[in-house]
């Protein structure tokens, strides 16, 4: 177990609809990475927090935002889903920003989109 | 440019066998390398990763090797178990500057008892 929790775990959701999903780091950890993973591909980043600011982001569009708390907890959130937002989405936290760091993962909540 | 190759794409060997997996890098400038182990239903776990000053780092029955010059490092794993079956991601930071890492598409390994 890598201490990062995130929720929920499943979601079901309808085109156009708003999801926020959440992410609890690891204890001593700054900084919370999101990622999404298709079924079947890598993850793919989408941003990085670090001390409650975002300091990286992926190719995804402005739709997908974020927050991170003073605890260091995260969320993810995604405005007007489309179908292709359907995907398992991973937070991971890592004790300093950038790469270069272990970075740990949570079990993903897995978005369906209809 | 951002890429991370990583082959092959499916491994299946007899349990007790070893198992290779390779990765290709593009940016010389990167300096630490991690794998993934992601069971079905569960998040990536990290198993090993490896540092750019250090040639071969070896945990039990898993070792990574790195060939700076040839920008490529490769996932050992030696006599192979059931529970071993899964699918394994390499992974690399992406070009200096920016803070994500870029993930090989994965090789869904099948040890066979």
């Amino acid at each position: 177990e890598t201490g990062v929790t995130q929720s929920p775990t499943h979601l079901i959701k309808t085109r156009g609809q708003q999801v926020t999903l959440r992410c609890s780091s690891q204890s001593g950890h700054n900084t919370v990475s999101w990622y999404q993973q298709a079924l079947g591909q890598g993850p793919q980043f989408i941003f990085q927090y670090y001390r409650e600011e975002e300091n990286g982001r992926g190719n995804f569009p402005p739709r997908f935002s974020g927050l991170q708390f003073p605890n260091y907890s995260s969320e993810l959130n995604v405005n007007a889903l489309e179908l292709d937002d359907s995907a398992l989405y991973l937070c991971a936290s890592s004790q300093l920003q950038g790469t270069g760091t272990e970075a740990f993962f949570g079990q993903g909540t897995r978005l369906t989109v209809v | 440019g951002e890429n991370v190759e990583q082959h092959p794409s499916t491994l299946s060997v007899q349990e007790g066998d070893s198992a290779v997996i390779k990765c290709t890098y593009s940016d010389s400038a990167s300096n630490y390398f991690p794998w993934y182990k992601q069971e079905l239903g569960k998040g990536p776990q990290l198993i090993i990763d490896i540092r750019s000053n250090v040639g071969e780092k070896k945990d039990q029955r898993i070792a990574v090797t790195l060939n700076k010059t040839a920008k490529h490092f490769s996932l050992h794993i030696t006599e192979t178990q059931p529970e071993d079956s899964a699918v394994y991601f390499c992974a690399a930071p992406s070009p200096r500057g920016t803070y994500k890492y870029i993930f090989g598409t994965g090789t869904r390994l099948k040890v066979l008892a």
